[in-house]
């Protein structure tokens, strides 16, 4: 059973600094996504990351795939309260891509 | 070009009663998925349907059922419903499985 795991579940930083969001998958898988989510809304898609040393960016957000070590990450670079919600990573397994299975969540907090 | 829409966005029913939710996918896209978001649990995929037939299902009891149509519209049904089943219910669409997946705002399920 692919588990998800998601680390740290709550993030409280300030505007300006940097942070990582790890998002660590138990078995070989196709595809790993991440998306955000504000509060009661919907999910909206970050980043899709296809094959092992895939690197994508945007604004201050970059997401990096290792999967050797069945590692994603989410970079965040210099903080802005903007930046404030909860950001999930989900992975596909192989053969059931549309089957995904999401990390708990990352509830991050901007402060001024 | 419309997203995905869902409908209704809440929803208040009350212990053994059923309910039907129903999710129109972005146009052209072919496949839709739908999950169950609920603080203890996370987000969960409850099922997925590409021309009309479920390609994948999730481990939720039978009381959730699901069909599409010709035109790709879903719909998502929970009889007897428990008070269990208060979540949001989203549906995502992709042009085909396993494309990246759009989220609709869900709907918000409440149960007394």
């Amino acid at each position: 059973e692919l588990k998800v795991e998601q680390n740290p579940l709550f993030l409280s930083m300030q505007e300006g600094k940097n942070y990582t969001i790890y998002c660590n998958y138990s078995t070989t898988s196709d595809r790993l996504y991440w998306y955000r989510q504000d509060p009661g809304k919907s999910l909206e898609s970050l980043f899709v990351l296809l094959s092992n040393g895939a690197v994508k960016q945007e604004g201050r957000l970059m997401a990096s795939l290792d999967t050797k070590a069945r590692l994603s990450t989410l970079h965040i670079t210099a903080a802005v309260h903007d930046l404030s919600a909860t950001y999930f990573c989900a992975v596909g397994k192989i053969g059931t891509a549309s089957k995904l299975t999401f990390g708990t969540g990352t509830r991050l907090q901007v402060t001024l | 070009k419309a997203g995905v829409t869902q409908t209704p966005r809440y929803l208040i029913k009350t212990r053994g009663q059923q309910v039907t939710l129903s999710c129109s996918p972005i146009s052209g896209h072919r496949s839709v998925s739908w999950y169950q978001q609920t603080p203890g649990q996370g987000l969960q995929f409850l099922f997925e349907y590409f021309s009309e037939t479920q390609r994948n299902k999730g481990n939720f009891p039978g009381r959730f059922s699901g069909r599409q149509f010709s035109n790709s519209r879903s719909e998502m049904n929970v009889s007897t419903l428990e008070l269990g089943d208060s979540a949001l219910y989203l549906c995502a669409s992709s042009l085909e499985p396993n494309q990246p997946q759009h989220f609709g705002d869900g709907t918000r399920l409440s149960i007394l």
